[in-house]
């Protein structure tokens, strides 16, 4: 079955600091993959996606995002955070392609400290 | 130009209910996929409609229903209201592209916060 695991519920940064997001998936077929974030009271907002091509995606707002098929990752980075990028960031799946029906994980709350 | 739009933002009722949730899509959409958020978990694919019929479903009881609109405006019913269904509901819209079969990229509402008693 198609699933997408977020392995860390909580990350605090320092403001200026380096960020990593961990993303896995299990998938049979050529993933579709995104990276949404989520503020407080808010719907969520597509930083980036990956189809095909290139496996170093580059998003909005400073993030990438690098597709490794054979540790079926997907983990978001962004070298200097800023403190309004505190949210809650979340992995999907396109489960019937493209954008049909997105599987998400349980999504990472992020901190960070000034 | 409007993203998507959601109403009621807030909702409060008690179990055995039943509850209307309503979206207007992005302007020039015409596909809506709606999620059902629970506190602490990523959003979890209802259903989606296109052309008034619902076309994908995900894992959710038939006491959820929906109804797409000529205008493309679209309804989430849920009856009998349980207390697990106090969720965040959110609608996304997007412009299915039929030479692919895929959907265009998904725009979200801010979503209804539904709370049951």
């Amino acid at each position: 079955a198609q699933s997408v695991t977020q392995p860390d519920i909580h990350i605090t940064v320092s403001e200026g600091a380096s960020l990593e997001l961990r993303c896995n998936y299990s998938y049979g077929a050529t993933p579709y993959l995104f990276w949404y974030v989520q503020s407080p009271g808010q719907g969520l907002q597509l930083l980036l996606k990956y189809f095909s091509g290139d496996t170093l995606v580059q998003g909005i707002k400073g993030f990438e995002a690098e597709f490794k098929r054979s540790q079926s990752s997907f983990n978001l980075r962004k070298p200097s955070v800023h403190w309004s990028d505190a949210a809650e960031y979340f992995c999907a799946v396109g489960a019937a392609g493209g954008y049909n029906k997105l599987i998400f994980g349980a999504g990472t709350r992020l901190a960070v400290h000034p | 130009d409007a993203g998507v739009t959601q109403s009621p933002t807030h909702l409060i009722k008690t179990r055995g209910q039943q509850v209307t949730l309503r979206c207007s899509p992005k302007s020039g959409h015409d596909t809506v996929s709606w999620y059902q958020q629970a506190l602490g978990q990523g959003p979890q694919f209802i259903f989606q409609y296109y052309e008034e019929e619902e076309r994908q479903r995900g894992n959710f009881p038939d006491r959820f229903s929906g109804h797409q609109f000529p205008n493309y405006s679209s309804e989430l019913n849920v009856n009998a209201l349980l207390l697990g269904d106090s969720a965040l509901y959110l609608c996304a819209s997007s412009l299915y592209v039929p030479r692919t079969g895929e959907n265009e990229k998904l725009f979200f509402g801010s979503g209804t916060q539904l709370s049951v008693l």
